[in-house]
């Protein structure tokens, strides 16, 4: 079974710096996907970032970049130009790649970090 | 595309009662809804896995009897929360799968409290 870790509860950034989430993982597959999720007051489920363990390439998206470290499984998430609306708690989660069976779609979540942004 | 509809919002309902939780998907066929369960501060929690006109797979320790999941047509899963308890008070949050690999779209989930 695959785990994901989060070892920091909580975080904080000063906004327009820039803060590093960690995640961690163990999985035994080659093929999967890894996460981000943003979950703001709200509760609503963001997808932030997506990547894909077979590219090398490290995703982007806007602010949010991560670094994909798969010999180490590693894979954290940096939050460039913190903004107000970034507080949330965010969530690293693992996917399988695989095509069917019973674990086929779940996610994995980690523990969570909440990020406190201050102004 | 991809929206998912989860109702209702919030509901406090009292202790012994059942409470019935809609996902509803508006614009695509939904294969296979997750349903989690969230404590304040904490990951979610998958619960169980329904695919349409199967009977839904529960994770270890969740109570069938308790929990019950339908999901009858390729837009709709329900989670009903039978004689409900104080314990069962939580954030419940539906993910649903679409066509596409990439295609999972979380509910914006339920607040259950029970009194």
């Amino acid at each position: 079974a695959q785990t994901v870790t989060q070892s920091q509860p909580e975080m904080s950034v000063q906004e327009a710096e820039t803060v590093t989430l960690s995640c961690t993982y163990d999985t035994s597959e080659s093929d999967y996907y890894l996460f981000w999720y943003k979950q703001p007051p709200s509760r609503q489920m963001i997808l932030v970032i997506r990547q894909e363990a077979y590219k090398q390439q490290n995703a982007t998206e806007n602010r949010f970049s991560v670094n994909f470290q798969k010999a180490a499984k590693s894979f954290s998430l940096k939050i460039s130009d913190s903004q107000l609306g970034d507080a949330a708690m965010y969530f690293c989660a693992y996917r399988s790649y695989g095509a069917g069976g019973t674990s086929y779609g779940k996610l994995t979540f980690g523990q969570g970090t909440i990020l406190t942004v201050h102004p | 595309g991809a929206v998912v509809s989860q109702h209702p919002s919030w509901v406090i309902c009292k202790s012994g009662t059942s409470v019935k939780i809609e996902c509803r998907s508006l614009d695509f066929q939904a294969t296979t809804m997750f349903w989690y369960r969230q404590f304040p501060k904490q990951s979610l929690m998958l619960m169980a896995t329904s695919n349409e006109g199967s009977k839904a797979t529960y994770e270890q320790g969740v109570e069938k009897d308790k929990f019950l999941i339908n999901h009858a047509s390729l837009t709709l899963s329900t989670l009903t929360v039978t004689s409900a308890h104080p314990e069962d008070s939580s954030f419940y949050i539906c993910r649903v799968k679409g066509q596409t690999n990439y295609g999972y779209t979380f509910g914006s989930g339920t607040r259950l409290t029970v009194v």
